[in-house]
């Protein structure tokens, strides 16, 4: 079935542990996201790209970084993970650049931090 | 920056009753507004959009409205089914902007 992939769909880790959530499309969307939701939060933009090679910092961007090496990969890094990282991760993609587009969300990444 | 505000944070209605759900923005250059529905342990589903050239847009028994004077937008769900029992965020963006997302409506149909 077409759509985003996300791994590992939850994680216990150790603070000051680093670790990589996963992100993979295969609708070839340029453009993709990720979110982080919290109870009473809604879903807060990390970081973004629109396109292969390019990423942007969203609202809330601090201690995470991104890559996009291809057009199908989008994955998040915490270098050094804090209990406020704590959280559901979601990734989404959308068709083109332009952010007027519909985004498709894949079903997330449940980590906690200790 | 663009600010979304979702009222009410939890709804409960009975089956077969109509609910609605309004989102207000603060950026006027926003002209995209899509709603989204999330079932528990999945990602959100998006399941209707406006865009800023049309005032009404619906899809069977979900409908949107949009007052761009008054910078709000609405979800309408006629007859509702317990399968509608979700949380629901309203998004906004101006297309040079990031999608903007309101913090949810947990709506509870009760059979």
């Amino acid at each position: 079935i077409a759509g985003i992939t996300q791994a590992p769909t939850s994680q216990i880790l150790a603070a000051g542990r680093r670790m990589t959530l996963r992100c993979t499309q295969d609708m070839r969307h340029n453009a993709m996201y990720w979110y982080r939701q919290d109870l009473g939060l809604g879903l807060r933009l990390i970081h973004y790209s629109n396109t292969a090679g390019t990423t942007g910092k969203g609202e809330v961007p601090d201690g995470y970084s991104v890559s996009r090496a291809n057009t199908d990969d989008f994955p998040l890094t915490l270098a050094s993970a804090v209990p406020s990282q704590t959280s559901v991760y979601f990734c989404a993609s959308s068709e083109g650049g332009g952010r007027n587009q519909p985004q498709h969300f894949g079903d997330g990444t449940r980590l906690s931090i200790l | 920056g663009e600010n979304v505000e979702q009222h009410p944070s939890t709804l409960s209605v009975q089956e077969g009753d109509s609910a609605v759900i309004k989102c207000t923005y603060s950026d006027s250059a926003s002209n995209y507004f899509p709603w989204y529905k999330q079932e528990l342990g999945k990602g959100p589903q998006l399941i209707i959009d406006i865009r800023s050239n049309v005032g009404e847009k619906k899809d069977q028994r979900i409908a949107v409205t949009l007052n761009k004077t008054a910078k709000h937008f609405s979800l309408h769900i006629t007859e509702t089914q317990p399968e509608d029992s979700a949380v629901y965020f309203c998004a906004a963006s101006s297309g040079n902007t990031p999608l903007v997302f309101g913090k949810g409506t947990r709506l509870s149909v009760i059979a």
